[in-house]
């Protein structure tokens, strides 16, 4: 089974300009998260999508982050401008059914690690 | 502020140590679950706890859930290089729909 793919796996840009990533999820799998893991610390949960539908964007800096999932397959993020303290990696990931306590196990991407300068 | 609080957040042992890692919450989940992550790579699923109470065994890594659902344990027995790397816990929410991470433990283990 294919797992989720994840592109680029590394992006250098210069502060205010735009990057995008994109996230196919394993097939099949409703829910999809896009994360940000600062080194050395836990992923952060930007935006969880059930289908196409938005579940929960809270954390998501919507001043210069966007997402969308058409058609409730793959997936890109935005950040238009970036900031310096946006470096990171983020991290996509996919489960089966995030609706139900037994299909929650969450597959990861190998994420993209952006640097910000 | 983090909903799961991992600790330590730092530990380094020798090789053949035993180590305890620890997710605590003042919340509630569903079911806690407890990701590996190597340098580069996303995490990978170690185990998920779902019930109360419930100590689940895999090899040398020994994972129990908190009677109350709030809080969780990774035991490592005799730790080996190849454990080193990012613990992180990850916690369902009661209504299923919402998944969040722990503030990780970086365990380093010296030959």
């Amino acid at each position: 089974e294919a797992g989720v793919a994840q592109s680029p796996r590394y992006k250098i840009i210069e502060k205010r300009q735009s990057v995008a990533f994109w996230c196919n999820p394993i097939s099949g799998h409703a829910t999809l998260y896009w994360y940000q893991q600062i080194l050395g610390q836990g992923p952060k949960l930007l935006i969880q999508f059930q289908n196409n539908g938005v579940v929960d964007d809270s954390q998501l800096p919507k001043d210069r982050f966007s997402a969308e999932r058409l058609k409730g397959v793959d997936s890109t993020l935005k950040i238009q401008p970036a900031k310096l303290e946006d470096s990171a990696v983020y991290l996509c990931a996919s489960s089966l059914d995030g609706s139900t306590k037994s299909n929650t196990e969450a597959f990861f991407g190998q994420g993209t690690r952006l640097t910000v300068v | 502020t983090q909903l799961l609080e991992q600790s330590p957040q730092f530990l380094s042992i020798q090789e053949g140590e035993n180590l305890t890692v620890y997710c605590n919450s003042s919340s509630v989940f569903s079911s806690l679950q407890w990701y590996r992550q190597e340098p580069g790579e996303g995490p990978v699923l170690l185990v998920t706890v779902v019930t109360g109470g419930e100590v689940k065994k895999l090899k040398r890594l020994t994972f129990q859930f908190g009677d109350a659902r709030k809080d969780s344990s990774l035991h490592i027995t005799a730790a080996q290089p190849g454990d080193t790397g990012l613990y992180l816990c990850a916690g369902l929410s009661q209504n299923f729909n919402k998944f969040y991470f722990g503030s990780g433990t970086k365990l380093n283990v010296k030959p």
